[in-house]
């Protein structure tokens, strides 16, 4: 049962440098959203999808892109790192089938350092 | 005033204790409300989900909405030091607009 897959797990990337986090969930969720986590901040929503080829902004978008051409893939894309931008990165999906009480199922993280 | 407010502990507690976390709130409108466990270096995962008001139970854990007063919280009984986690509250609206808004966790160490 792979679930929600993030990759890279550890990243260091270096200021103005640009890369993207890979996530895929073989769970046929319409939803997927991608999470940043900071020490006493909780999670903040990032970006969020419900579906192929539709995107929206989350609480904290600035400085990121998404796309969603599969079902299954959200990648997310940092175009110039920033140190602001080093945090633990969570992938998500969930489905809105009746009676799937709006579960949100969570990848590993990915952990980000920006310097 | 942030629209849900989580003690960040840490929460110190012998092995067979019971444990309280709690979570307030200030959105009349959410209506699901779930708590998360997240171990160290893991994703969260669900561990309840309780629509609108009351209690729900689940083995040792049991979680209960106040909507009145715009509180909720998660009550493990007989804790183990596999319960040592940080518990994260979660909740949201009715319909897809609604996102869910997270409280910023507790950090529970359970001792033996």
């Amino acid at each position: 049962n792979a679930g929600v897959t993030q990759t890279p797990k550890f990243r260091i990337l270096k200021i103005g440098q640009s890369m993207t986090l890979q996530c895929t969930q073989d769970m046929n969720h319409n939803y997927m959203y991608w999470y940043r986590q900071d020490p006493g901040m909780g999670l903040k929503l990032i970006y969020y999808s419900v579906g192929a080829g539709i995107t929206d902004k989350g609480e904290v978008p600035n400085g990121y892109n998404v796309s969603r051409s599969t079902t299954e893939d959200f990648p997310l894309r940092l175009e110039l790192a920033a140190p602001s931008q080093t945090s633990v990165y969570f992938c998500a999906s969930s489905s809105l089938r009746r009676g799937s009480g709006n579960t949100i199922y969570f990848g590993e993280g990915s952990w980000l350092t920006v310097v | 005033q942030k629209e849900v407010e989580q003690d960040p502990g840490p929460l110190s507690v012998p092995e067979g204790a019971i444990v309280s976390l709690n979570c307030t709130y200030s959105n009349s409108a959410f209506q699901y409300f779930m708590w998360y466990r997240q171990y160290s270096r893991k994703g969260p995962e669900l561990l309840m989900y309780t629509y609108s008001s009351g209690n729900k139970e689940d083995g040792r854990f049991t979680a209960q909405v106040d909507k009145s007063s715009k509180y909720i919280s998660l009550f493990i009984r007989d804790s183990q030091p596999s319960d040592s986690a940080t518990y994260l509250c979660a909740m949201k609206g009715i319909g897809t607009a609604s996102k869910l808004t997270f409280g910023t966790g507790t950090r529970l160490q359970v001792t033996l």
